[in-house]
């Protein structure tokens, strides 16, 4: 079956303006993981979905960030007025739901973001 | 503040070498510690969720073993090949939910 699939794959943007990056999880995975990856820097999570719960907003890293998830589908993430330590390869994953993380996570291909 | 080390942050390894590291994390609320491994221009891909003290798993020449009472793992590989260079990162889960916090990696040259 198809896997995570995220786009667009690349987006170069100016500083100062709105991006939006966009995930289609697998079918069926209600739990759905934003993180990115900074240069040099380690997988850092931004949020995390699951099913109708209040997502998990802990790892966002300023009110610029925001990200919504349509029911069990489609989620995008939206950063406003970009700045250049926004840069970074911004990766999505999903996972059956276990409710103690002993299920696998699915990574999509990422969308890598350069802030200009 | 959940803290997840692993350690080397870099390695190097001659081709035909078996090689070991380490994840260490909280012994505190253990509900699972994950393996992936990430190769260059690819996206992460599990290798081993762990859920058992003193679970040992393993995949081809990979495996991992897990102390929760003292809040490690290691993943060792044998006979290393070129195509296990990659960063290999572990992520622990300590709450009744699917979030997990990642370790900053382990980065694995192969040298030929």
């Amino acid at each position: 079956g198809a896997g995570v699939s995220q786009s667009p794959s690349n987006k170069v943007t100016e500083k100062g303006k709105d991006v939006e990056l966009r995930c289609d999880p697998i079918s069926g995975h209600t739990a759905l993981y934003w993180y990115r990856q900074r240069l040099g820097q380690g997988l850092e999570f931004l949020i995390y979905f699951q099913g109708n719960s209040a997502p998990d907003k802990s790892g966002l890293p300023s009110d610029r960030f925001s990200a919504e998830r349509t029911g069990e589908s489609v989620s995008t993430l939206t950063i406003q007025r970009t700045q250049q330590e926004d840069s970074a390869v911004y990766l999505c994953a999903s996972s059956l739901y276990s409710g103690q993380g002993r299920t696998e996570q699915f990574f999509g291909p990422g969308t890598r973001l350069t802030v200009l | 503040i959940l803290n997840v080390e692993q350690s080397p942050q870099s390695l190097h390894v001659q081709e035909g070498d078996s090689t070991n590291f380490t994840c260490s994390f909280p012994s505190s609320n253990f509900y699972a510690l994950h393996w992936y491994r990430w190769e260059t221009a690819k996206s992460p891909e599990a290798l081993f969720v762990m859920t058992l003290n003193g679970d040992e798993k393993k995949k081809g020449r990979i495996s991992a073993t897990l102390n929760t009472k003292e809040g490690y793992s290691y993943l060792y590989i044998k006979g290393s090949q070129p195509e296990d260079s990659a960063t290999y990162l572990c992520a622990f889960a300590m709450n009744r939910d699917d979030k997990i916090i990642f370790g900053k990696g382990t980065r694995l040259h192969i040298l030929p």
